[in-house]
């Protein structure tokens, strides 16, 4: 049981947008920095999101974030079949003095 | 380029030890906070526990489950980065991640991974 809850799965046609959830606590997204990570099959995570809602350079501009209060969203458009990967957040939780990722959603692109 | 690239990952039986190490390159590694995250087979990530830099204190961190089995060390002079595992478990198979991690617990470079199995 993560800290964390995202969907286990979401999906959608090429083209479209997605969005994923992640809802936590007063203790982790709270009051701390959420990130997103995106895992393709096979390989190592990758960070897409920083600092709630910052992209790295080498991200585009399709992928963007946001954080209310105790939930956070990742939100993906013009979908493309290279988004198929299994999507984490985390973020630090102050009680457990350690960070907390959530159990993944596998975007697939129909 | 940032390169992290871990050795050390094998078979071992329950209650043995294992040390993962992780050589850093492409960045100033005595000012990087590290960290381990693994991942189980078919299963998501699991943050393991990070180490700061010399210059914040060079403090650890380790989330519950590994908790006085664990340790993770570094050496600056050789870039590296340790993960000293003992008394280990069936559960703590799975691919470990060396990582890069900021201030803010946001993990921002990965190695490919070293798997380890722990057999029964």
């Amino acid at each position: 049981q993560s800290v964390l809850t995202q969907p286990p799965s979401v999906s959608a046609a090429p083209g479209q947008k997605v969005t994923i959830s992640c809802s936590g606590s007063s203790s982790n997204i709270g009051n701390n920095y959420v990130s997103w990570y995106q895992q393709l099959p096979g390989t190592a995570p990758k960070l897409l999101i920083y600092d709630n809602d910052k992209r790295p350079s080498v991200i585009v501009d399709r992928f963007s974030a946001s954080k209310s209060g105790t939930s956070a969203t990742l939100g993906i458009t013009g979908l493309q079949t290279g988004d198929e990967a299994d999507y984490y957040c985390g973020t630090w939780d102050s009680s457990l003095s350690a960070v907390v990722f959530g159990g993944g959603t596998r975007l697939t692109v129909l | 380029e940032v390169q992290l690239v871990e050795s050390g990952g094998g078979l071992v039986r329950s209650g043995g030890s294992l040390r993962l190490s992780c050589r850093g390159s492409g960045f100033n590694f005595n000012d990087a906070w590290m960290s381990w995250v693994r991942q189980a087979p078919g299963k998501g990530l699991e943050w393991v526990g990070r180490i700061k830099s010399k210059t914040a204190g060079g403090t650890t961190d380790y989330t519950a489950p590994v908790k006085g089995r664990f340790i993770i060390s570094r050496d600056d002079s050789k870039d590296t980065l340790y993960l000293q595992m003992n008394s280990l478990e069936t559960e703590d198979t799975g691919v470990y991640f060396c990582t890069t991690i900021t201030w803010r617990a946001e993990v921002d470079n990965w190695g490919q991974g070293a798997l380890v199995t722990v057999s029964s």
